[in-house]
């Protein structure tokens, strides 16, 4: 079974422009949650997606926004990126609410 | 609002030692918990998780965990730690596990002394 991949794992953005993460669910899972991990700390809820629509979101402005396909994928977009932006976003995948949530390795984001 | 506290920073025991990590959470309801470890440049990995019923729960690796809702805690353990365990480890409060958002401590990190 193919666990939660992410890509790009790595990159380098400035300030300003715009980034887009991807994530590939683990098989059958249709719920993908994100979160953003900064250095030291623990991750951070952004916002989840269950069949194709938001299921909830944490404190992070509207610049960050989200998608989920028919195949349970999902994208994350950071519109006029911040220093702060940089991170380790995470991506989890899940199956129903009582199965819990599988991380992928991550994308490191920086920001210069 | 729910959140969980990871007392420590940071520790450091031997080799073939007993382990003791902390988390204290603070929920209105019957919480979910969870800890997850993290190596470095890696995502996060499932240990274990409790749901309701037996206090005590194992996971993978050797490692238990006992929820005490009257001190809001949920510990980890292990009875003798490898160096392969050497890892940040955070412990996490949701409302359910996979339909809901996961409430992160900010992590201890673990060094192993051979």
């Amino acid at each position: 079974e193919t666990g939660v991949t992410q890509s790009p794992t790595h990159l380098i953005k400035t300030r300003g422009q715009q980034v887009t993460l991807r994530c590939s669910s683990q098989s059958g899972h249709n719920t993908v949650s994100w979160y953003q991990q900064a250095l030291g700390q623990g991750p951070q809820f952004i916002f989840q997606y269950y069949r194709e629509e938001e299921n909830g979101r944490g404190n992070f402005p509207p610049r960050f926004s989200g998608l989920q396909f028919p195949n349970y994928s999902s994208e994350l977009n950071v519109n006029a990126l911040e220093l702060d932006d940089s991170a380790l976003y995470l991506c989890a995948s899940s199956w129903g609410s009582n199965q819990p949530q599988h991380f992928g390795d991550g994308t490191r984001l920086s920001i210069l | 609002a729910q959140s969980v506290t990871q007392p420590d920073i940071h520790i450091t025991v031997s080799e073939g030692a007993s382990l003791e990590l902390r988390c204290n959470y603070s929920y209105g309801a019957t919480p979910y918990l969870f800890w997850y470890v993290q190596s470095p440049g890696q995502g996060l990995q499932l240990l274990l998780k409790y749901f309701s019923g037996d206090t005590l729960v194992q996971g993978i690796k050797g490692f238990e965990a006992e929820f005490k809702r009257s001190q809001s805690s949920f510990n980890l353990r292990k009875p003798s730690v490898h160096w392969s365990d050497a890892a940040e480890y955070f412990c996490a409060v949701g409302m359910d596990t996979g339909r809901r958002a996961l409430t992160f401590g900010s992590g201890t990190r673990l060094q192993v002394q051979p």
